[in-house]
């Protein structure tokens, strides 16, 4: 596609609900970033995934977050039992290799009430 | 851990002065430092890159200055205008290029 593409856009989901936000990257862009970003704050990394290597996890704030990525394009962060410290925008990335120039999405806007 | 500091101030300045945002990092220096601009309810978008081994990046009217000793960047945009408000963010990728450590963003009024 023509940029990063998330979806949904917008969620609100009550607490203790599992979420699944889904992003499609720039066409044959290898690396993937997943970002999430709390209101006025800076972005926090959550996870990496570059081409068929082992993806980069450490970001990931607990194991209630996953994140896998298919045939080395779309890619899906779940969240589990979802709690209000959780919302938050998430946010996409992918670029065509590391340290190269990133292309974020425009994020899904999650809400846990 | 790695630490980056931006102005969380908003930066106000007039049209046609030039903006200069700082962006400050503690511990080890990165191998690229980048720039994005974030508008509300937007994905950061990309401005540019500066290595470890350059000193001065320009483009157009944006210009980024890297100093690994003060471990400092400067972001500066020239002959602001009204279009150019909004958040700035800055980056950091060592060489591990896995993850990008961003700043919390400065946010800059440019008023007509």
């Amino acid at each position: 596609g023509a940029g990063v593409s998330q979806s949904p856009s917008n969620k609100v989901t009550e607490k203790g609900k599992d979420v699944e936000l889904r992003c499609d990257p720039i066409s044959g862009h290898t690396a993937l970033y997943w970002y999430r970003q709390s209101l006025g704050q800076g972005l926090e990394f959550l996870i990496y995934f570059q081409g068929n290597s082992a993806p980069d996890k450490s970001g990931l704030p607990s194991d209630r977050f996953s994140a896998e990525r298919t045939g080395g394009s779309v890619s899906t962060l779940t969240i589990q039992r979802t709690q209000q410290e959780d919302s938050a925008v998430y946010l996409c990335a992918s670029t065509a290799f590391s340290g190269n120039t990133i292309y974020f999405g425009e994020g899904s806007w999650l809400t846990v009430v | 851990s790695q630490k980056i500091e931006q102005n969380s101030e908003a930066l106000n300045i007039q049209e046609g002065k030039t903006a200069t945002l700082t962006c400050n990092y503690t511990n080890y220096s990165p191998a690229y430092l980048q720039w994005y601009r974030q508008d509300p309810g937007r994905g950061p978008v990309f401005l540019l890159l500066i290595r470890e081994n350059e000193k001065e990046k320009r483009k157009e009217r944006l210009k980024v200055t890297f100093d690994t000793t003060l471990k400092q960047s400067l972001f500066h945009i020239t002959a602001s205008q009204p279009a150019d408000s909004a958040t700035y963010l800055c980056a950091l990728a060592f060489d591990n290029f896995n993850k990008f450590y961003f700043g919390s963003g400065t946010k800059l009024n440019v008023k007509p």
